[in-house]
């Protein structure tokens, strides 16, 4: 069966630090990747997606990057965090158009 | 681009209320429907969807929604709720676009059930 890991769980992080999170999938291939976040009062918002290694599309300008250096591994990162990046943070994969997402489990990133 | 509206953010009720929960999206063209649900503490899950076909689609634990093509609406419905019913509610548009098939959220409802 296919499963969604995703890491830290929190993690507080001072302003200016670097950022890594991973998410990796099981269980599939070629799976369609992507990483949103959830802000208090905001819902959720699209970040990042990928339909293949190296292929990367950013819907919202922001201060985060996203890398995809293996099939089922999807980065989100940061070179220098900002208040305004607290967060929590889901990743999410799907296999095709219109059957929706699986999510992981998340991450809570305060920004002090 | 897309955008889909949830215009209750918190909705209290009483248990065996009847729960109606809106959502209207932005985009004339083919889209399939999720509702989401995250309980407290909880994954994200999927509560149902509509692809094509009968527009009154049902999901898990009693909770149904109808697809109203002329008013791009995909309202929530439960007859009944139950104190566990208590969570966040997300709607979900997919708009067929080339290569991935990206999902739009709302911005949720919290529903609140009072035993």
């Amino acid at each position: 069966s296919q499963t969604i890991h995703q890491w830290p769980a929190t993690l507080v992080q001072p302003v200016g630090s670097p950022l890594s999170l991973e998410c990796t999938v099981e269980g599939t291939s070629n799976p369609n990747l992507y990483w949103y976040r959830q802000a208090a009062g905001r819902g959720l918002q699209l970040l990042f997606y990928s339909v293949g290694i190296g292929q990367i599309s950013s819907e919202v300008p922001q201060n985060l990057s996203a890398s995809r250096p293996q099939d089922r591994q999807f980065i989100l990162s940061s070179k220098k965090l900002l208040l305004s990046d607290s967060g929590f943070y889901l990743c999410a994969w799907s296999v095709g158009p219109g059957l929706g997402y699986t999510f992981g489990s998340g991450t809570r990133l305060t920004v002090v | 681009a897309q955008s889909v509206s949830q215009h209750n953010h918190h909705v209290i009720l009483s248990e065996a209320a009847s729960l109606e929960l809106g959502c209207n999206y932005s985009y004339g063209g083919t889209v399939n429907l999720f509702w989401y649900v995250q309980y407290p503490g909880q994954h994200l899950q999927l509560l149902l969807k509509y692809f094509s076909g009968d527009p009154l689609v049902k999901g898990i634990k009693g909770f149904e929604a109808e697809f109203i093509k002329s008013k791009f609406s995909f309202n929530l419905r439960k007859p009944s709720v139950q104190w566990s019913d208590t969570a966040e509610y997300f709607c979900a548009v997919n708009a067929f676009q080339t290569g991935a098939n990206n999902l739009f959220f709302g911005t949720g409802t919290r529903l609140t059930v009072i035993p």
